[in-house]
């Protein structure tokens, strides 16, 4: 099992420039999460994707942001244009089945917004 | 909306010494799960408490959820530096996303 993959593993841009984040869940996990993770706030989730249907995006800081699931295989988040204060580690994590499955985390990708 | 209150943020212990990190809903949860993040690392699952008063043991690690389903802690017995790292509860209300706490950073002095 390959693990939930992310890329890139590192993402240095300067502010205004577009950021696109890619997430490879585990092969049949039907639940996919984005999370972003900074000293002040912790690990605090974005959306989460149930059967690649978006569930609840609440987390979604503002319109900036945006995260798709064209596939069972695939996710993107999307920032346009980025900004220093969203320079973060994200998250994506996937389980299989409903509320009470364990999440497997990917090893994050850290992004620096100069 | 719904989340947990952990605590402490920080603690630091001297090799051998126990350590305890303490979550709380102010809602019912649906159950609790509870991961661990070393420096530089993602969240890894430890275990998950669905029970009201549910107990677990990992060697030795102790987990527990409260009567209520409101609380739970993670109790680590004799810590070893390998035990460093960030300690995170995370909650769920029924529905299909799991919030997860501010977590509790363990360094472990040897």
């Amino acid at each position: 099992d390959a693990g939930v993959i992310q890329s890139p593993r590192h993402e240095v841009t300067e502010m205004g420039q577009e950021v696109t984040l890619r997430c490879k869940p585990i092969s049949g996990h039907n639940s996919l999460f984005w999370y972003r993770q900074t000293m002040m706030r912790g690990l605090e989730l974005l959306i989460y994707f149930n059967n690649n249907v978006p569930i609840d995006d609440s987390g979604m800081p503002e319109d900036r942001f945006s995260a798709k699931m064209p596939n069972a295989s695939f996710s993107t988040l999307k920032i346009q244009p980025s900004e220093p204060r969203d320079s973060a580690v994200y998250f994506c994590a996937s389980s299989f089945g409903q509320s009470n499955s364990p999440l497997h985390f990917g090893n994050g990708t850290r992004l620096t917004v100069t | 909306g719904q989340q947990v209150m952990q605590i402490p943020q920080y603690q630091h212990v001297q090799e051998g010494e126990d350590f305890t990190t303490y979550c709380n809903s102010s809602t019912t949860l649906s159950n609790i799960q509870w991961y661990k993040q070393r420096p530089g690392g993602h969240p890894v699952f430890l275990i998950q408490l669905v029970k009201s008063g549910e107990v677990k043991k990992q060697k030795r690690l102790t987990f527990q959820f409260g009567e209520a389903k409101k609380n739970s802690s993670l109790h680590i017995t004799a810590t070893q530096t390998t035990d460093v790292g960030t300690y995170f509860c995370a909650g769920n209300w029924n529905n299909n996303d799991m919030r997860f706490g501010a977590g509790t950073r363990l360094t472990v002095k040897p």
